[in-house]
């Protein structure tokens, strides 16, 4: 069936590193790719997202790349920011279902 | 517009109570979704409703029953809760609500349930 694999953190970096957090799936057809963030005591928000091979999505200085031929969506970010602290998720959806990914946690030091 | 809108916000239940979570969006949104959120496990599908009138077992049903009462208003009780229900739940709706967002989930806050 359908999945998700993200890479297992937490993650920790100094404000103004370069952050990349690994995501690759496994679906029939062709599914949506997704980031969402949740920031402490909060639901999901979405952050970006990629609808078909090639497309990038971006928003807030995040990026990531539907790539089909590695199965891949790595969410990258050029600086970080102590405010960029949270729970990181990724996750496809295919044929009205949604799949995550377990979640990585990123904090930021100043 | 309040988008996903979930009640209550915490709940501490004794084992064998029984519970109804609620849920409701104002997006006109064919699809909704419950999950639970435990840690290190990130979210799974407990039920979903893909339109008014239909339900269908997610990845973890049991222990749980829905109801979609209506278009907007989709509901979850625990019967007789149990502390491995001890949980975050999440509603989710998704689709039809504008050109861009047939297949984005948006999400409520959350309901904070321990079962003792």
């Amino acid at each position: 069936g359908d999945s998700v694999t993200q890479m297992e953190g937490p993650v920790t970096l100094s404000e103004e590193a370069f952050l990349t957090i690994n995501c690759t799936y496994t679906a029939t057809g062709y599914p949506s790719l997704f980031w969402y963030v949740q920031y402490p005591g909060e639901g999901l928000q979405l952050l970006l997202k990629a609808t078909k091979a090639d497309d990038k999505g971006s928003n807030k200085g995040f990026e990531a790349t539907y790539r089909k031929e590695t199965t891949s969506f790595h969410l990258e970010k050029g600086s970080v920011q102590v405010s960029d602290s949270a729970v990181y998720f990724c996750a496809l959806s295919n044929f009205n279902k949604f799949y995550f990914g377990s979640g990585t946690k990123l904090n930021v030091k100043p | 517009n309040a988008g996903v809108t979930q009640t209550p916000k915490f709940q501490v239940l004794k084992t064998g109570q029984s519970m109804t979570l609620q849920c409701a969006q104002d997006m006109n949104h064919n699809s909704m979704y419950w999950y639970r959120q435990d840690p290190g496990m990130g979210l799974r599908l407990i039920y979903y409703s893909a339109s008014e009138g239909t339900t269908d077992k997610g990845e973890v049903p049991n222990g749980y029953n829905v109801s979609r009462l209506n278009k907007r208003e989709f509901s979850l009780r625990l019967e007789s809760a149990a502390p491995s229900q001890t949980s975050v739940y999440f509603c989710a709706s998704m689709g039809a609500g504008g050109p861009l967002s047939t297949d984005t989930q948006y999400f409520g806050p959350g309901t904070r349930l321990t079962v003792l």
